[in-house]
């Protein structure tokens, strides 16, 4: 158990749809990161949050957002859902704000279904 | 062409053997991950590096920055290590990993 965890588990909806996956950190840790991992792309860093503010962006759609709130939890929001946008989201969370200083412990992620 | 290779992309081995998963990528990094994912999906750090060596138990990460090459040894190997293992360079004023496509290793009693 890494210590980081992701509600839901499992995420059926219909593309148009609007869903939001949580994450909470590892107690201490300040750093939130998001990723997707489809079959054909693969893993892809999403977006990071350090400390409530963003830090560092990825391949992010527009249709996509997060934030990162006051008890350091985080949101990611999916909106206009497209049958691309099944996969695997993974945040992560680390101490550190910085990808080179510390460990990113991986939460279990959320399967998201969009039919 | 992906800017993160791994090789082999697939690896069978009998249990006991010595396995070796190489990386390379194409510019300068801060840091190198290696993540174990689990065939139920869960993804493990395993090492986070930026020069030589680190071992944590039967498993040995090097990294080589001139050579834009790293390495992931398991020795005597055993059917639980069977997972994907991503390599997850961090280019320099990034912050951000980019991964490489896996590799599946499966060990065999």
């Amino acid at each position: 158990d890494s210590g980081v965890t992701q509600t839901p588990k499992h995420l059926i909806t219909a593309t148009g749809q609007r869903v939001t996956l949580r994450c909470s950190p590892r107690s201490g840790d300040l750093s939130v990161y998001w990723y997707q991992q489809s079959l054909d792309q693969g893993l892809q860093f999403l977006i990071q949050y350090y400390n409530g503010e963003e830090r560092a962006k990825g391949n992010i759609l527009e249709r996509f957002s997060a934030q990162q709130f006051p008890d350091l939890h985080s949101e990611l929001n999916l909106s206009s859902l497209e049958l691309g946008d099944s996969a695997l989201y993974f945040c992560a969370s680390s101490v550190a704000g910085t990808i080179a200083l510390a460990t990113q412990y991986f939460g279990p992620g959320t399967r998201l279904t969009v039919l | 062409k992906n800017e993160v290779e791994q090789s082999p992309q697939n690896l069978t081995a009998q249990e006991g053997e010595f396995i070796t998963i190489n990386c390379s990528y194409s510019v300068g990094i801060s840091a190198l991950h290696w993540l174990q994912q689990h065939p139920g999906g869960g993804i493990v750090s395993l090492f986070m590096l930026s020069s030589g060596k680190k071992k944590h138990g039967r498993l040995i990460a090097t990294i080589n920055i001139q050579e834009k090459h790293s390495s992931l040894h398991i020795t005597a190997s055993h059917p639980r290590d069977s997972a994907v293992y991503i390599c997850a360079p961090s280019y320099y004023n990034t912050d951000k990993l980019i991964f490489g496509t896996g590799t599946r290793l499966q060990v065999f009693p």
